[in-house]
């Protein structure tokens, strides 16, 4: 029962375009989304979060987009660099319910940025 | 200030071989996770701790066990690997339980043969 999906194994992307990465999720628990961004023999880092009562969340280049109705979020990164390729991970946490406490992860999405 | 390391980087083990994998942290964190991450299949929750001295299960507990005698330290144990324990292995500790931002050491790849 995948709760957390990311649909796109991979996305290839021209430097200087817009990166957009989705992520679906099911369980209407989940209040609070974070995206972490992974570089190979590393481990994954915080990126950026959105809670639930905010439809946008915007930290320099990156801004996440929350539409609560169709349990659907992206990262868009503007203007994407080389130094993003990177595994990204979107993740979900719940207030209450059998997933409170924890973190439910998606499966990644590789970007790669071309110079 | 080191953050969170993990202990061994790498490790081939034999079926039913055991092991523990190490965890550390320097923040004063109170939470504590042990995740594996396989191809396809993100990141799943293994063990978690909300303190020293508690453990709880996650989303695939069986097989390991953990111990958090100490705040600053999480152990995660394999008593009798298999080939489906083949994996890469990360730690992260918390402030607080989610959403606080979790911090990650750099994993562990297990290979059992």
């Amino acid at each position: 029962d995948q709760q957390v999906k990311q649909n796109s194994p991979s996305l290839s992307v021209q430097e200087g375009r817009i990166s957009i990465l989705n992520c679906d999720y099911t369980n209407s628990m989940f209040d609070y989304f974070l995206w972490y961004k992974k570089y190979p023999a590393e481990g994954p880092t915080f990126l950026i979060s959105i809670s639930s009562i905010k439809d946008k969340n915007e930290d320099g280049r990156f801004t996440v987009f929350l539409n609560k109705s169709a349990k659907h979020l992206s990262l868009h990164i503007v203007p994407s660099q080389p130094g993003d390729s990177a595994v990204y991970f979107c993740a979900a946490s719940a207030a209450g319910g059998t997933s409170y406490g924890k973190l439910t992860f998606g499966q990644g999405t590789i970007l790669t940025v071309h110079p | 200030n080191a953050g969170v390391t993990q202990t061994p980087k790498f490790r081939v083990l034999k079926t039913g071989q055991s092991m523990t994998l190490l965890c550390a942290q320097d923040m004063n964190h109170e939470y504590m996770y042990w995740y594996r991450q396989d191809p396809g299949m993100g990141l799943r929750l293994i063990h978690y701790s909300v303190g020293e001295g508690t453990t709880a299960k996650g989303e695939v507990p069986d097989g390991y066990n953990v111990s958090r005698l100490k705040k600053q330290n999480f152990l995660l144990g394999l008593e009798s690997a298999a080939p489906s324990q083949t994996s890469v292995y990360f730690c992260a500790s918390s402030y607080n339980g989610p959403p606080s931002t979790q911090y990650f050491g750099p994993g562990t790849r297990l290979t059992v043969l």
